[in-house]
């Protein structure tokens, strides 16, 4: 197992429903990220937590809600989607920002919007 | 345009057989290059770190290499085994900086 945990791995949802990716680390870790990746596309970072302080928006669309309770948990809150938000959203960990320690990534939630 | 360029974006090597993939990136400054490998259904995991005065790193049978001065990259896959098929994502990263630079990764399909 990677130490990052991604719950669910997959969800279905339609474009006026309210849902919620959740992730936890248990490997210690200060930082936590949401990245969206897409086909054949790199990835691209949505959200930087450092010692659960936003540092980075990356200006993601508002239908889009971090939230980060503690170093260990992190979730990205979903509302009226739009079918080109269907991805795999990745959430990784790593020791700090700033310091090039390696990312460990969860396996993933795979979203479809309907 | 992206900082990071990967080739081939795809490939299918038969079970046995070696192969090298590219990475061409042009972030500056650099700090140093990860390539990270991505099984169907799972997140990226670490299989080199290569910083600017390294110019090659393996891990077991994956071997990577460096040439800064250039800002290429490959990765070489000896004696493939059908658990190699996967994505390989090359990553460059500038100093103190959080923000990495993702390649879009390639497809290694490999077939008994």
């Amino acid at each position: 197992e990677t130490g990052v945990t991604q719950t669910p791995r997959h969800l279905v949802m339609g474009m006026t429903n309210k849902k919620s990716l959740k992730c936890e680390q248990h490997l210690g870790h200060n930082a936590m990220y949401w990245y969206k990746q897409s086909a054949k596309k790199p990835l691209e970072l949505m959200f930087v937590y450092s010692l659960e302080e936003r540092v980075e928006n990356n200006s993601v669309p508002s239908r889009f809600s971090p939230e980060c309770p503690n170093s260990s948990h992190l979730f990205l809150h979903l509302h009226t989607l739009q079918p080109e938000d269907s991805a795999l959203y990745l959430c990784a960990s790593s020791r700090g920002t700033g310091d090039n320690s390696p990312l460990h990534f969860g396996n993933g939630t795979r979203l479809t919007v309907t | 345009k992206n900082q990071v360029e990967q080739s081939p974006q795809s490939l299918i090597i038969l079970e046995g057989k070696n192969c090298t993939l590219q990475c061409n990136y042009t972030v500056s400054p650099f700090s140093n290059l990860r390539w990270y490998k991505q099984d169907t259904g799972r997140g990226p995991v670490s299989l080199t770190i290569m910083t600017f005065s390294e110019n090659t790193k393996s891990n077991g049978r994956y071997t990577a290499t460096l040439d800064a001065d250039t800002k290429q990259s490959s990765l070489h896959i000896t004696a493939s085994q059908l658990s190699d098929s996967a994505s390989y994502i090359c990553v460059v990263s500038a100093p103190n900086d959080y923000k990495l630079s993702f390649g879009a990764g390639t497809t290694v399909t490999v077939r008994a």
